[in-house]
């Protein structure tokens, strides 16, 4: 099993440009997240999905967009980039709520 | 609002050196509490989940303990090696229906040869 992949790994864009991060897992799980981590904040919850077809808000979701059409993709849209969106991105995914989470490597968006 | 906090933000020892990062949140109504841990430019790798129902888990040279009615948890580390060094996250799950991880913001580990 390849486990959590994203791509890319790393992007730039200018202010107002939009983009989609992909995450994909082949484990079926049925729960998929998208955090951002900033230094000295931790991670934090953008969206996530407990199922396709299912989404819904985390703690910082301004800015984004998400959508689940299969239950192995979870993309992450920006639909137009802000320097404040500077950020490393992570997905995350599980079997149900209570189970071990597991991350995939990290996207790393450079906004200017 | 639950928050979570570690402490310290950073920690250095030399090898062989057993250690406890701390992790404290302000909300006990937990479902689950998670000890991650995170490389330099790497995704989160996660070590040991306990249930709020269980006091400890162990998994090898580490052990971890939950306090919910002090909202503490800890993770001992024993013999400790250069290959330890990290960050280590802790991550508490809400007990509601929301499937949201609260993440504290980790503690830098060096393990110094």
């Amino acid at each position: 099993n390849a486990g959590v992949t994203q791509t890319p790994k790393f992007q730039v864009l200018k202010t107002g440009q939009s983009m989609t991060l992909q995450c994909a897992q082949d484990m079926n799980h049925e729960y998929m997240s998208w955090y951002r981590q900033d230094p000295g904040m931790g991670l934090r919850l953008i969206h996530y999905s407990v199922g396709a077809g299912i989404t819904d808000q985390g703690e910082v979701p301004n800015g984004y967009n998400v959508s689940r059409s299969t239950t192995e993709d979870f993309p992450l849209r920006l639909l137009s980039a802000a320097p404040s969106q500077t950020s490393v991105y992570f997905c995350a995914s599980s079997t149900v709520l209570g189970e071990t989470q597991y991350f995939g490597p990290g996207t790393r968006l450079l906004v200017l | 609002k639950q928050e979570v906090t570690q402490i310290p933000a950073a920690l250095s020892v030399p090898e062989g050196e057993n250690l406890v990062l701390n992790c404290s949140f302000t909300d006990s109504a937990i479902y689950n509490l998670q000890w991650f841990r995170q490389d330099p430019g790497k995704g989160l790798t996660s070590l040991l989940l306990i249930q709020s129902s269980q006091r400890e888990q162990t998994s090898g040279r580490l052990n971890a303990s939950l306090d919910k009615s002090s909202g503490r948890s800890t993770l001992y580390i024993a013999a400790s090696q250069p290959g330890d060094s990290a960050t280590y996250l802790c991550a508490v799950n809400r007990k509601d229906s929301s499937y949201k991880l609260i993440f504290g913001s980790g503690t830098r580990l060096l393990v110094r040869p």
